[in-house]
């Protein structure tokens, strides 16, 4: 069974400072994981896909993540924070059939002028 | 840019009452995902259906909630009796996924219901 888990429900970065989100998976074979955030009474919105190919994603808005297996870790990061960036993200694990996406539980991102 | 569509955005009803969500994919995906997400936790999946099958409602409370997708194109998820348990916000997604294999999922806007 796969599993999301992201550390840190809330994080708090100052504008123009390193983001960093971070996220564990559980899996039983290699896994697709996923990032999406999340604007306040909106949609999941897609930030970047990691299906085994190369393991660091460059995704939308500046966004990447490195996916490593030896950590089972798949972490957001984003060299230099925008206030537009403000939102909920989550990360999420997908079965290789692409069946059932789970979800993490979100963490919230705050960036401080 | 196609979108996924949902409507009604906000609903407000008293409990014991009948709701409806709508959700029109985009063109030509086949799969179709409802998701039920409470404030401050990550998206659930209630249903998926792949064209108009149910192909995982494991997770659908079968005794108040029910979901149709008739012509495999637009969908309805429908609350009979609402309970105040049932306050969350509601996702519709789509995915050009056929049959196995990976594909990215689309999510509308949401639907977010609140019972009173």
């Amino acid at each position: 069974a796969q599993s999301v888990t992201q550390l840190g429900s809330h994080v708090s970065v100052s504008e123009g400072a390193l983001v960093l989100l971070r996220c564990n998976y559980s899996s039983s074979v290699p896994p697709y994981l996923f990032w999406y955030v999340q604007y306040p009474n909106q949609g999941l919105q897609l930030l970047l896909k990691y299906t085994s190919a190369a393991t660091l994603v460059k995704g939308i808005n500046g966004f990447e993540a490195e996916f490593k297996k030896s950590e089972t870790s798949f972490h957001l990061t984003k060299p230099s924070a925008h206030m537009s960036d403000a939102a909920e993200y989550f990360c999420a694990v997908s079965s290789v059939t692409g069946n059932q996406f789970y979800f993490g539980t979100g963490t919230s991102l705050t960036v401080i002028p | 840019e196609a979108e996924v569509a949902q409507s009604p955005r906000y609903k407000i009803t008293e409990k014991s009452q009948a709701v409806a969500f709508w959700c029109d994919p985009i063109s030509g995906h086949a799969t179709l995902y409802w998701y039920r997400q409470i404030l401050g936790q990550g998206p659930e999946l209630l249903v998926q259906f792949q064209d108009e099958s149910v192909v995982d409602d494991s997770q659908l409370p079968k005794d108040r909630f029910s979901a149709e997708r008739l012509k495999g194109v637009d969908s309805t998820l429908k609350i009979q009796p609402a309970e105040l348990g049932d306050s969350a916000m509601y996702l519709c997604a789509s995915s050009f996924l056929t049959s196995g294999g990976l594909d990215t999922q689309y999510f509308g806007p949401g639907t977010r219901l609140t019972v009173l």
